[in-house]
């Protein structure tokens, strides 16, 4: 089975600050990536997605995200965090052909004004 | 437009009873997935409806849970049996089809006291 990798589980930036958050995954085949976000009170929902072609992928909100296949990686960015980015953000993943989505632990991003 | 909707939104039952969660979907979606989350972890894929039919089932942790869809839009997750390890967020999500954006719902949380 799949494995999904979040290293980092709590951070905390000052606004403005720029953002990395680790995604790791274990298959070795065709994946299809994802990450999700999740703000306070609200529903999880899609920040950005990866099928093929160009491995960097922008999203909604100014985030955007690299997939190395090389290092199995697919870590997600911003160059400068606001207040209103404090959530929980999922990494997840696709085997290209699965019907299954593997989502890893999350990380809480606080942003301090 | 209206989203994934989910009744009820929490749950509380005695251990040894049996409970019923349900799953309104986007209209028009054809996939469907439930997944359960536990505190501090992410979601974890329980099953997968394509239409009526269970697509995957595999997630599903033992003979306990079973999921119906029998019209192809509502879905029922029903859990016999209810142990306190069951308690956790149900969420649902539905999908134009099995690679395609998932829309989540608000879950439902269940304590089994």
């Amino acid at each position: 089975a799949q494995s999904v990798s979040q290293h980092n589980h709590h951070v905390i930036l000052s606004e403005a600050a720029s953002l990395e958050l680790g995604c790791n995954y274990s298959y070795g085949g065709t994946v299809n990536l994802f990450w999700y976000v999740q703000y306070p009170g609200q529903h999880l929902q899609l920040l950005l997605k990866y099928f093929s072609g160009d491995p960097l992928v922008k999203g909604i909100k100014g985030f955007e995200a690299e997939f190395i296949k090389s290092k199995f990686s697919f870590n997600l960015r911003k160059p400068s965090v606001q207040w209103s980015d404090t959530a929980e953000y999922f990494c997840a993943v696709n085997e290209d052909t699965g019907n299954q989505f593997y989502f890893g632990t999350g990380t809480s991003l606080t942003v301090i004004p | 437009g209206a989203g994934v909707s989910q009744t009820p939104s929490n749950k509380v039952t005695e251990k040894g009873k049996y409970v019923e969660l349900r799953c309104d979907p986007i209209s028009g979606h054809t996939a469907l997935y439930w997944y359960r989350q536990s505190l501090g972890q992410g979601p974890e894929f329980l099953i997968y409806f394509q239409g009526t039919g269970a697509a995957d089932d595999s997630g599903l942790p033992n003979d306990r849970f079973f999921a119906v869809r029998p019209e192809g839009s509502v879905s029922t997750l029903k859990i016999q049996r209810t142990e306190r390890g069951d308690s956790a967020v149900y969420l649902c999500a539905s999908s134009l089809g099995p690679q395609a954006t998932q829309y989540f719902g608000p879950g439902t949380r269940l304590t089994v006291l």
